[in-house]
């Protein structure tokens, strides 16, 4: 099992600001993944990482970026940020026990 | 191309009756199915996970089963209760690293 942890919990930030979404994990899993959900919609994979400088893009083109400089961390920055990026963001690992989410950070840009 | 369903989109029932949730794939190379539980607002809560060896999962008041011939998988939730009620998503490994998420059930019990 694994604990996922994402700071912070909820966002309210100004238009052109640049933002980064915490994403840390405590148990050294390789494959870690974030999702975008508007609310009451379906999630979509925007980014996903095996492992330590690797990381890719997901089904869902989004602004963000992603880097995985060490195994425990997988941070999430949009560099300005827009209404339209006014969503709720939920960072995952993949264990053997199935994909577990952290908590999500719910980003409102205004 | 993979894709999950769930239907129906919502769904209310009396509290204490017995429930199914549906859901069906469109690729029978599944490798694993997750199910989870969202709280308004809040993150995924796994409930259980079924590999694709695996016909049937248990935990307390839930059973999950998966048939891959016919590309479906069900969660049945037993004596149902009011805290019972979230949104329900199902989600499938298709051999890949990548979940693909259902659009998920909102489930409501009726006190």
């Amino acid at each position: 099992e694994a604990d996922i942890y994402q700071t912070p919990r909820y966002l309210v930030i100004g238009t052109g600001k640049k933002i980064t979404l915490e994403c840390s994990q405590t148990m050294g899993h390789d494959k870690m993944y974030w999702y975008q959900q508007d609310p009451g919609m379906e999630l979509h994979l925007i980014h996903y990482s095996y492992g330590v400088n690797s990381t890719e893009k997901g089904d869902l083109s989004s602004e963000s970026t992603v880097s995985r400089i060490r195994t425990e961390h997988f941070p999430l920055t949009l560099e300005s940020a827009r209404p339209s990026h006014t969503s709720q963001y939920l960072c995952a690992v993949r264990t053997s026990q199935g994909n577990t989410f952290g908590s999500g950070t719910r980003l409102t840009v205004v | 191309k993979q894709e999950v369903t769930q239907i129906p989109a919502a769904l209310s029932v009396p509290e204490g009756e017995n429930l199914v949730l549906n859901c069906s794939f469109t690729d029978s190379a599944i490798y694993n199915l997750q199910w989870f539980r969202q709280d308004p607002g809040k993150g995924l809560t796994s409930l259980l996970l079924i590999q694709s060896s695996q016909r049937e999962q248990t935990s307390g008041r839930l059973n999950a089963s998966l048939d891959k011939s016919s590309g479906r998988s069900t969660l049945y939730i037993a004596a149902s209760q009011p805290g019972d009620s979230a949104t329900y998503l199902c989600a499938a490994h298709f051999g890949n690293e990548k979940l693909t998420f259902g659009t998920g059930t909102r489930l409501t019990i009726i006190p």
